[in-house]
């Protein structure tokens, strides 16, 4: 079993729509969350991070964790097609990142 | 452009062939990380530097990869006697040891490898 699962999709949603993304992890160990953007055939951009239980906001995005359930979610408001792009969540522990798979998410004009 | 760079961005070798591809990190970073990205997955950790000293070594790094980073600036990895599982992107991030927010690693573009 994986250290983070995230459904692979893909997931595509008519332009405007809420994005709603997410990851489960099994390491108590990881300490802080992440969600990188990717588009195709570029680097991961680092998109947001948290630290502990509850909801961060920035902008449209609005990231969750859930450490009792170990469960991390990503909403995209307002979803844009300059949004479609793969959504890779993060985990941190002491110095590395353990990434999921990825959600490749297409948001049609 | 102050981000983290790599080259080369893409590179064809044939199987059997050695490989080398470098990294510069931001410059006041302090950690260099190396990552493997297969197509439909995330990255898997690698290795990763502070300063000049390699301190941690994914089993995913078998003895034909080495890594280096001479003076605790930019960075080589090399691939020695390519095999066409090896084919894949190899991505560079870089991070402040401490401060506010030693978690943010920031990516570079990746180098793209083919082995044929």
């Amino acid at each position: 079993q994986k250290e983070v699962e995230q459904d692979p999709g893909p997931l595509s949603v008519p332009e405007g729509a809420i994005v709603s993304l997410n990851c489960t992890y099994s390491n108590s160990a990881f300490q802080y969350f992440m969600w990188y953007r990717q588009y195709s055939r570029k680097g991961p951009e680092l998109l947001m991070y948290t630290y502990s239980s509850g909801n961060k906001e920035d902008g449209r995005f609005t990231a969750q964790v859930d450490k009792s359930s170990k469960y991390i979610s990503l909403f995209i408001r307002d979803s844009q097609p300059s949004d479609s792009a793969t959504y890779l969540c993060a985990m941190l522990g002491d110095y590395k990142l353990s990434f999921g798979a990825g959600t490749t998410v297409t948001v049609r004009a | 452009d102050t981000g983290v760079s790599q080259n080369p961005r893409h590179k064809i070798t044939k199987r059997g062939q050695n490989v080398t591809f470098r990294c510069d990190p931001i410059s006041e970073h302090n950690r260099l990380y190396w990552y493997r990205q297969t197509l439909g997955q995330g990255p898997e950790f690698l290795t990763y530097f502070q300063n000049e000293a390699q301190l941690e070594k994914s089993r995913l790094l078998s003895d034909r990869f080495s890594a280096e980073r001479p003076k605790g600036s930019f960075s080589t990895l090399e691939i020695q006697r390519t095999e066409q599982g090896d084919s894949a992107m190899y991505l560079c991030a870089s991070s402040l040891a401490v401060g506010p927010r030693p978690y943010e690693q920031y990516f570079g573009p990746g180098t793209r490898l083919t082995v044929t």
